[in-house]
């Protein structure tokens, strides 16, 4: 079974702070991704790539930057971070770009910006 | 513009009841969406349950069953006897044929009581 794992699950840390949430495949996927999720809403995708180097812009990037340093690794990054962000985080990965191809998600990483 | 809009959760039902999640969706912009249904166990990430990529078709897995409804914009998730080990949240999606990105309802979260 395909393997997305996150760290850490849960991060608190203080406004103007810097938080770097990572994921890992294990899948061998191309395409990688970062959405949040916050009460009453829908997962939201902030960024999302489909191979190493590789960076694309979601539909709620700001106050966000993301690297994909490799194949496996996906990393999201607030280097200053405030309480609208605090939300939990889920990462994501699929096989290729097109929606037929289901998506792996990691279990979560629950963020507070206090 | 393109969103997802689902029961609002809490939802709580009694074992071996019946169970009906409403999805509705606007698709502005993707001409031929395709529908899914995800569920996050507790303490598990987000996993497929079931899609359906073209209208008037069915899909169903665990006993569950959405229906892809075209006039009426909805896929509504049904099943006619819910376990203990259904408690769960439900997020119905859409997306475009050609693309995976998803856009998310806000998800409902189920309770089956023994």
């Amino acid at each position: 079974e395909a393997a997305v794992t996150q760290s850490p699950r849960n991060k608190v840390t203080v406004t103007g702070g810097n938080v770097t949430l990572s994921c890992r495949q294990t899948n061998s996927h191309n395409y990688m991704y970062w959405y949040r999720q916050d009460t009453g809403h829908g997962l939201r995708l902030i960024h999302y790539s489909y191979g190493a180097g590789n960076l694309q812009i979601g539909d709620v990037p700001d106050g966000y930057k993301a690297t994909r340093t490799t194949q496996e690794d996906f990393f999201l990054l607030l280097e200053l971070a405030s309480p609208s962000q605090t939300s939990l985080y889920f990462c994501a990965s699929s096989d290729s770009g097109t929606v037929n191809e289901r998506l792996f998600f990691g279990h979560g990483t629950k963020l507070s910006v206090l | 513009g393109d969103s997802v809009t689902q029961t609002e959760g809490p939802v709580t039902v009694s074992e071996s009841e019946s169970l009906i999640i409403n999805c509705t969706y606007s698709a502005t912009s993707i001409a031929y969406p395709n529908l899914f249904w995800y569920v996050r166990y507790p303490g598990e990430g987000l996993q497929l349950l079931l899609k359906v990529i073209t209208a008037g078709q069915k899909g169903s897995s665990r006993g569950f069953e959405a229906t892809y409804n075209k006039e009426t914009t909805s896929f509504h998730l049904q099943k006619a006897s819910v376990q203990e080990s259904d408690s769960a949240v439900y997020y119905c999606a859409l997306g475009p044929s050609n693309y995976n990105v998803l856009y998310f309802g806000s998800g409902t979260k189920l309770t089956v009581e023994p």
